[in-house]
């Protein structure tokens, strides 16, 4: 099946700092998407990404579709406390009956 | 009120002990899954039903069932719970024409 490789396993950065975390896969994928579960909850979706080379922004949040579909970025600007939280990306394919492939997530500390 | 939500959210049993876990939500939406969150594995999905009258196995369905009463409530079940069975468990909704999900709060599960 379809799997996904999501890196940095954790980061522990200092607030203030930017982070990069990334998705790549062997296959390709339609849509990505990225969410964060904040400790003691379900993951909500920050971004969705529907179109190869795409960029998009929510707040301090960027996110890319990498131009070979196989690969997606996340990239946070100034992080702060709030930030702590598992980073999740998810891929789908229309060809996999209509469910996500999740990454095994990056676990981000903030000192403050 | 929550639109996805999850009972009970707590819960320790013993090996050997049905459990059931419950869903609600009321987002209308047609598809619901079931997602099994063990540290540093991401989230593995058990069961997902597309309507009513479709349930589907995931990657992990050994050791658990799952029943769809209605299209606002999705059921799994631990006939026999044994100690590996321990994790958080999430369900999540998604609209049909859409890949975003919804994930309820949790219910965490020991199973000791």
């Amino acid at each position: 099946g379809q799997q996904l490789n999501q890196s940095p396993q954790s980061m522990f950065i200092q607030e203030g700092e930017d982070v990069s975390m990334n998705c790549t896969s062997s296959s390709i994928f339609n849509t990505w998407l990225w969410y964060k579960q904040d400790p003691g909850e379900g993951p909500v979706l920050l971004i969705a990404l529907y179109k190869a080379g795409e960029l998009t922004s929510n707040g301090r949040l960027t996110a890319q579709f990498g131009t070979t579909r196989k690969d997606s970025f996340l990239n946070i600007s100034a992080s702060i406390p709030s930030d702590v939280g598992i980073y999740f990306c998810a891929g789908y394919h229309n060809t996999n009956a209509g469910k996500s492939t999740f990454g095994d997530g990056t676990t981000l500390t903030v000192k403050p | 009120d929550a639109d996805v939500t999850q009972t009970p959210r707590n819960r320790i049993t013993k090996t050997g002990k049905r459990i059931m876990l419950e869903c609600s939500q009321t987002k209308g939406h047609d598809r619901m899954y079931w997602y099994r969150q063990d540290p540093g594995l991401g989230l593995r999905l058990i069961y997902y039903s597309f309507d009513v009258k479709d349930i589907n196995k995931g990657e992990i369905s050994d050791g658990y069932s799952v029943s769809r009463q209605a299209q606002a409530k999705f059921s799994l079940s631990l006939e026999s719970a044994i100690p590996n069975q321990t994790a958080l468990y999430f369900c999540a909704t998604s609209d049909s024409w859409a890949y975003t999900q919804y994930f309820g709060p949790g219910t965490r599960l020991t199973v000791l």
